[in-house]
């Protein structure tokens, strides 16, 4: 089945604390990205990558670090978590970084950080 | 810059109702593309539709309806008919290049949480 994993789906940590969160697809799509959904605010970009080592910034990188070193594998790493992190956070892919490539969504990664 | 802007935060309808959801978009890009997405209680972003910029034509899609109108920069959704199953959280998203590598750039609306009354 075609899909974009994440994982932990829910992670409770302390502030500064290092995490990683999953994501991974397979269906070979060049094109992957992460968001977070805060109320009000609807979601936001934080990286994409359009292919293998090739990553950039979205709106609202900071705090966050990201890696392409495989097609299939986009973790999204906090260095050090703040409270003002603790979201709901969408990894996504596409076929292509075109405008028309619709993304797939991950099931969400629900983060509390306190 | 971009923006889209769906200024209905919550809608509550009665099972059967025809609702509308509304969807205006800025951008000074001349191609860009237009998305909805949805998101039940369970979660998950479901892709709805898509519309590049040169294409005006609504679309219709069973129960769902999609009129986009260019000169009000508008990309409003019509449920014909609700369902209980249509309650959902829709997002209405814009797409433009963006970022030193020229990737897409999706800018997504605040959602609408819509309520199906049965």
């Amino acid at each position: 089945e075609a899909q974009v994993t994440q994982n932990p789906r829910y992670l409770i940590t302390v502030t500064g604390k290092k995490l990683t969160v999953t994501c991974s697809q397979n269906m070979n799509h060049e094109y992957m990205s992460w968001y977070r959904q805060d109320p009000g605010l609807g979601l936001r970009q934080i990286y994409y990558s359009m292919n293998v080592e090739v990553t950039d910034k979205g709106d609202v990188p900071e705090g966050y670090k990201v890696s392409r070193k495989e097609k299939r594998n986009f973790p999204l790493i906090l260095e050090s978590p703040s409270p003002n992190q603790t979201s709901l956070y969408f990894c996504a892919s596409s076929l292509s970084p075109g405008l028309n490539s619709p993304l797939h969504f991950g099931n969400g990664t629900r983060l509390t950080v306190t | 810059a971009q923006k889209v802007t769906q200024a209905q935060t919550e809608i509550s309808v009665v099972e059967k109702e025809d609702v509308t959801l509304d969807c205006v978009y800025e951008t000074r890009d001349t191609t860009y593309y237009l998305f909805w997405y949805k998101q039940p209680p369970s979660g998950e972003l479901v892709f709805l539709i898509r519309r590049n910029s040169f294409d005006e034509q609504n679309e219709i899609s069973g129960r769902y309806s999609w009129n986009f109108q260019k000169s009000t920069s508008s990309f409003n959704f019509t449920i014909t008919a609700s369902q209980v199953v249509d309650s959902a959280v829709y997002f209405c998203a814009l797409s433009v290049l963006g970022g030193l590598t020229g990737a897409n750039n999706l800018f997504f609306g605040t959602g609408t949480r819509l309520t199906v009354i049965p």
